[in-house]
């Protein structure tokens, strides 16, 4: 099993819909998550941060579930530019070793 | 301030051949590391070093050597490519707010 496991996609929504990413993690020791945005061809960037109390920002929501091991990203009112790879990112215990989902790729169409 | 560079941008080889892949950075950031990413399968980790003088093995370290030269210097190293190592390969450090940044990747091609 895949420490960090993410929704395979394609996900092909229109524009101004709200699509839902999910993330499970197999450490249950891991102490920060975080979603990472990458566009074609381009290195991978933080988007954010998710936090135990879950945490917004503007359109995007991430949420933690910590006793089922999962992760969400939320994001509203889809836009053209939102159309990337979204990564699942889980940093273990003991050092500094983040372990990246396959990611989510999402197309956004007029 | 450029962050994570890394260089070659592109490399070709011919199976058996050796190169080095360079990484630096200018944040003062203690922790660094490689990755390589392939279709389907996300990013690797390859090696990565805590701080200057140490360096550890990551998921897939099979077929590469790493260097710390210092604090703003790691270097990755293939000493026999094969044709399986034909990848991106991204470079990146650790800040302490957890931010990882990443270099703008090298895409490695081995013929």
């Amino acid at each position: 099993r895949k420490e960090v496991e993410q929704d395979p996609g394609p996900f092909n929504v229109p524009e101004g819909a709200t699509v839902a990413f999910n993330c499970t993690y197999s450490n249950s020791a891991s102490q920060s998550f975080f979603w990472y945005r990458q566009d074609c061809r381009k290195e991978p960037k933080l988007l954010m941060s998710v936090y135990s109390s879950g945490n917004e920002d503007g359109r995007f929501t991430a949420q933690l579930n910590r006793a089922s091991q999962y992760i969400s990203l939320l994001i509203r009112d889809s836009k053209l530019s939102d159309s990337a790879t979204y990564l699942c990112v889980v940093k273990g215990d003991g050092y500094n070793k983040l372990i990246f989902g396959a990611g989510t790729r999402l197309a956004v169409h007029p | 301030n450029a962050g994570v560079t890394q260089t070659p941008k592109f490399q070709v080889l011919k199976t058996g051949q050796s190169m080095t892949l360079q990484c630096a950075q200018d944040m003062n950031h203690n922790s660094m590391y490689w990755y390589r990413q392939d279709p389907g399968m996300g990013l690797r980790l390859i090696y990565y070093s805590a701080s200057e003088g140490t360096t550890d093995k990551g998921e897939v370290p099979n077929g590469y050597n790493v260097s710390r030269l210092n604090k703003r210097e790691f270097s990755l190293r293939l000493e026999s490519a094969a044709p399986s190592q034909t990848s991106v390969y991204f470079c990146a450090s650790f800040s302490q707010a957890n931010v990882l940044t990443f270099g703008a990747g090298s895409r490695l091609t081995v013929l």
